[in-house]
């Protein structure tokens, strides 16, 4: 099974919005609204920020915000903080054999 | 969420194996499904397999098939996840993490793995 797919790296300026996009195929992200996304800092363990695609764990800003079309799914950070840089990934149930899959991981630089 | 404690960080040499334990609250451990994560030095999550204690229902991914064993103990509400034939490239964080749907919500604090000879 394939990761996902994202952009390896995005930047963006404090107060800004940016948005990372998370492609798979019609087997994962396109067949299911099972999408997650995950914030990790260095060293420390992920932490669930948007699931089943658009929800918001309670306690995370609404500044994160998730959307699907197609095979590919977003995540949109808008008012750019220095915290919010970080390692974002986005994770999707599959219909194939291994029934999850994460994908590649994107740095977003807040600078 | 809940509070998942892992073992202490392992030093194996190549070709070895190593059990990592995973301990969940016993009042949910027959809910959740529990999985675990790979995280190679510097590099993305990639998932490993994962078991229903429940029901005993296992799955692995195939990239590990072959090389990893998750068992669950009811009584002690314990996770394992065995590797096997360890190489230099297995040297990562290998974490726990259970959700009551399909999301991680509680993740163990990691262990991490290093092997060298």
């Amino acid at each position: 099974q394939s990761a996902l797919t994202q952009p390896a790296s995005v930047s963006e300026s404090p107060g800004q919005s940016i948005t990372i996009s998370c492609t798979g195929t019609s087997s994962d992200v396109g067949a299911y609204n099972y999408v997650s996304w995950y914030q990790q800092y260095p060293g420390k363990a992920p932490k669930v920020i948007i699931f089943d695609v658009t929800s918001r764990p309670s306690g995370v800003s609404n500044r994160f915000s998730g959307s699907k079309s197609g095979n590919t799914a977003s995540l949109t950070i808008s008012g750019l903080q220095v915290e919010d840089e970080a390692h974002y990934y986005c994770f999707s149930y599959t219909s194939s054999s291994a029934p999850w899959v994460f994908g590649g991981g994107t740095k977003l630089t807040v600078l | 969420q809940v509070l998942l404690v892992q073992s202490a960080a392992e030093v194996k040499n190549p070709g070895a194996s190593v059990k990592v334990s995973c301990k969940a609250p016993a009042n949910t451990f027959t809910i959740y499904a529990m999985h675990w994560v790979r995280q190679a030095p510097g590099q993305r999550l990639e998932w490993m397999g994962w078991i229903f204690p429940g029901t005993g229902k296992i799955q692995y991914s195939q990239k590990f098939q072959g090389r990893v064993t998750i068992t669950a103990d009811t009584f002690a509400s314990t996770v394992y996840m065995e590797l096997t034939s360890l190489r230099s490239e297995d040297t990562a964080v290998f974490y726990c993490a259970t959700g009551a749907n399909y999301y991680y919500d509680s993740w163990g604090q990691g262990t991490l793995v290093t092997v060298s000879s």
